[in-house]
This record gives structure tokens, sequence and C-alpha cells, in this order.
């Protein structure tokens, strides 16, 4: 069965750092780019990130550009986001998510996780 | 504010067809592939239509996808209580390298 299930979420300060994993299971991983998408619980979806499979190319939303980090670890399936500076309005539910294509820019994502909660909370 | 454009909600009858509309610009869907996403209460988002117009495997056809310039469409036919749900566009934008989606739309089947 093909799985992306998300770890690594919870309640942290404003200005300080989590990082969020995302193990892939059931498909050939280094074959697809991945992506991170969060969403405001109530709100819509919002891009955050997405890597190349070979992580020879990355991107940012304009919101995180400077303060989150992406990256994948393709002999472990798993990818992963390095969250620093936090802020409030970075309060989510966020999504580990599968690209169609093996890199980006994106065609379409196919295979989302159930997702991982970060509250950024003083 | 998304930079895709969608209603915020519609609604229609049981058995009867809605579209959605998701309105961009020359830079995300007149330069790009338009896909849909699917979101049941509670749940991640599911992917009904990519490439526009395209739908994976174990989606029916009763979902279909187009796009016209900058423009895209989702149709649901033989509309049913369960296809309630928060319906989104998505596609990437070039110029901002960066994927974007719509504000998405809430289908209510009355």
């Amino acid at each position: 069965e093909v799985q992306l299930v998300e770890s690594g979420g919870g309640l942290v300060q404003p200005g300080r750092s989590l990082r969020l994993s995302c193990a892939a299971s059931g498909f050939t991983f280094d074959d697809y780019a991945m992506h991170w998408v969060r969403q405001v619980p109530g709100k819509g979806l919002e891009w955050v990130s997405g890597i190349n499979w070979n992580s020879r190319g990355t991107g940012f939303a304009d919101s995180v550009e400077g303060r989150f980090t992406i990256s994948r670890d393709n002999a472990m399936n798993s990818l992963f986001l390095q969250m620093n500076g936090l802020r409030t309005e970075d309060t989510a539910l966020y999504y580990c998510v599968r690209d169609r294509r093996a890199q980006l820019p994106s065609d379409a994502f196919d295979i989302w996780g159930q997702g991982t909660m970060v509250t950024v909370s003083s | 504010q998304s930079v895709l454009t969608q209603p915020p909600s519609v609604s229609a009858a049981p058995g009867q067809k809605v579209t959605i509309s998701c309105s961009g610009g020359s830079s995300n869907i007149g330069k790009n592939y338009v896909s849909w996403y699917q979101q049941l209460p509670g749940t991640a988002p599911k992917l009904l239509i990519y490439d526009n117009s395209e739908r994976p495997s174990g989606i029916p056809d009763r979902f279909s996808g187009s796009k016209s310039g900058t423009s895209a469409t989702l149709g649901i036919t033989g509309l049913q209580t369960g296809d309630e749900a928060d319906y989104y566009c998505g596609t990437w934008d070039t110029s901002l390298s960066a994927g974007v989606f719509g504000g998405g739309t809430k289908l209510s089947v009355l």
C-alpha cells in the first residue's frame, strides 16, 4: 500500500525550531519529487515547499523562504522539513505530499499523508 | 488572498450536475497543468483530476476537468450526498516558482 506518514509536529514557542519527518512506503521513493503542503484548520491549502527526486532542486513559498529547509534521504525513504524562526502564522496541519513528476515544477499531488499538526504559541 | 480564485460555495440537488470554476493568470493556469482535489470532512485531500482533464485510476467518470486560457473548470455529474466536500484547484506558478491553490469551494448536495 502506498503510504506517507508524517511525524514531528507539536506545540512550540514563537522563534523556536521544529523538524517534521515523513516516512514513505509502498512505492519507489526516489522516482518522485516531494512536497509539504499546509492547512490552517478550517481554511484552505497552502503549498510550503518542494524538492526534486535527487535533492538538486528545491522551492519555497515566500512566507517560509529563508526560515524553512526541505531535504530528503532516499536511502531511508524519508522527507524532512526543518522549520526555524517559527511564527504564530505557521500554525497549521502539515501534509507530506507526493508529486506525479520526478522534479519541479510540480504536475499534481497524487498521494497525501494524514498530516502532522504544528502549533506555534507562547 | 489565494492566487487562484474559486467560488466559496456551490450547491445542487442529488442527481444534478455542478461546475466549479478556477480563475488564474498567465503565469499559472495559462502556462501549466491544472489539478483538482477533493477534501472530505476530516480527511486529507485526494487527487481528482490532473493534467487539466485526466482522472487517476479509481476516480469515476462523473468527475471531469477542462481548461481554457487562464481558467479551469471541474464538473461533477450525478451528484451524490457523498460528494459533499471542499474542492480545490491547484497548479504551478512559473513567476512565483511555487505551487498555488485556489481558496476552495464547498459543495453542498441539498
